[in-house]
């Protein structure tokens, strides 16, 4: 099947700083990507829509300006976390649809962050 | 808008015994539905998948679900768990096009004991 990574596997940054997330569609192209986030023992809630040479979509109490989502290319998604605080703190996981099949969506191995 | 309801957080079971994990949705449009599991500390993999055609789906690993429009529901079974399949699992949901996000269930922990 198609590949999705995502990197770092594992981040762990001060409060204050900014952090990049990385994800890349390895062997397809992905106009749409998305980023979820999951905290820990609970399910993923998806935080926003990546649209390849547009804005992204945001959902519903997800504040734009703090976690900014890149889509420069058809390859590679980038979600950046800025002015990181503790309770940015979660798993980061991306995912993108591989539009030659009928609607199977690859996710990335997650990004672990932890703000201190 | 789509919804998921995962009705059991915990299942405790038996190795060798029969399991069901439980998912109905709602959904105003056609949909496609999935069986995602996750393991401690690892991303998400897919264990079955129904688009359309046959309303009964099977992973290669022993574990099948059947979708029910009526009852708008898909369940994910299988007959003789093993301490492998301890894990967590989450039902998601998607309309059926291209360009759609997955709306995920809470979640389902599953644990097998010996």
């Amino acid at each position: 099947g198609a590949v999705v990574s995502q990197h770092p596997s594992r981040v762990i940054c001060k409060s204050g700083t900014s952090v990049k997330i990385e994800c890349r569609s390895l062997d397809f192209q992905a106009t749409t990507m998305f980023w979820y986030r999951q905290f820990p023992k609970q399910s993923l809630m998806l935080m926003a829509t990546s649209n390849e040479g547009s804005k992204a979509t945001y959902e519903q109490g997800v504040e734009k300006d703090k976690f900014l989502i890149n889509h420069a290319s058809l390859t590679l998604s980038t979600l950046t976390v800025t002015s990181a605080h503790p309770e940015d703190s979660s798993f980061y996981i991306c995912s993108a649809r591989d539009e030659r099949g009928p609607g199977e969506l690859f996710f990335g191995e997650g990004s672990r962050l932890t703000v201190l | 808008a789509q919804s998921v309801t995962q009705l059991d957080s915990q299942v405790p079971v038996f190795e060798e015994a029969p399991v069901e994990l439980r998912c109905n949705y709602s959904s105003s449009v056609s949909v496609y539905l999935f069986w995602y599991v996750q393991y401690p500390n690892q991303g998400l993999q897919l264990l079955l998948k129904y688009l359309s055609g046959s309303t009964l789906v099977k992973s290669i690993n022993g574990f099948e679900a059947e979708f029910n429009k009526s009852q708008t529901s898909f369940h994910l079974r299988k007959p003789s768990v093993h301490i492998s399949d301890t894990a967590e699992y989450f039902c998601a949901v998607s309309e059926n096009q291209a360009g759609t996000a997955l709306i995920f269930g809470k979640g389902t922990t599953l644990s097998v004991s010996s």
